[in-house]
């Protein structure tokens, strides 16, 4: 069974730095991409940026590039989303999806909060 | 950069036909992909490939594409289809391999 795990819920101070995690099991981890998926309180879906484990290239939406880094480490089948000075508009739920191709986000993970709050 | 564009809301009464549709200038180029997000709950694909139903998705599910447009019809609406309903594709030059629509908030009356 495909499964993506994510980590725990966060709270954090503004100015923070955080990683976020998302296991991948039940499938080889560098065959898919995976991605990043930003949902702010009572909004819509967001793309944030994809990364191929493989080689760890990334690609990120403009909307992110430059505020949020996304790595990942093949061995341990998991993918990483990183932040080096939050802020309270970072406020959200972040889910990572495994893409099967363009737009074809066949499995997602559970979701973590994060929460900025002075 | 790339847009999807979705009405923001869409109303039916319980046992009628919802349309939601969903416009991108790719979108003759590129698949169309329909999640279901209900309130506090992770999405679920409920159309893959402009018109395929992944299995364990209800039959009354289908959707259809003509040029610039796709359409996702809920035939018979029940009130658990109440939910966000996002169009999600990607631009046709590469650069954004994920495009997320703005969303269409389905109200069954």
């Amino acid at each position: 069974e495909v499964q993506l795990v994510q980590s725990g819920a966060e709270v954090k101070k503004p100015g923070e730095s955080l990683k976020i995690s998302c296991k991948g099991s039940g499938y080889s981890f560098t065959i898919y991409w995976i991605g990043w998926v930003r949902q702010m309180p009572g909004k819509g879906l967001e793309w944030m940026g994809i990364i191929y484990p493989t080689d760890s290239k990334t690609k990120y939406s403009p909307s992110f590039q430059g505020q949020v880094s996304i790595s990942a480490d093949k061995s341990i089948s998991t993918a990483y989303l990183h932040w080096s000075s939050l802020k309270a508009s970072d406020t959200a739920i972040y889910y990572c999806v495994r893409g099967d191709g363009d737009g074809y986000l066949a499995y997602w993970g559970q979701g973590t909060l994060v929460t900025v709050s002075s | 950069s790339y847009e999807l564009t979705q009405p923001p809301s869409v109303s039916v009464s319980l046992g009628q036909m919802a349309r939601i549709t969903c416009s991108g200038e790719a979108l003759p180029k590129k698949y169309a992909y329909w999640y279901q997000q209900k309130s506090g709950q992770v999405p679920v694909m409920v159309i893959y490939k402009d018109i395929k139903r992944p299995s364990g998705i209800p039959e009354r599910f289908s959707a259809s594409s003509s040029g610039t447009k796709v359409t996702l019809t809920i035939s018979g609406v029940q009130a658990e289809d109440e939910a966000d309903y996002y169009c999600v594709s990607a631009d046709s030059s590469g650069s954004y391999p994920v495009v997320f629509g703005g969303g269409t908030k389905l109200t069954v009356l």
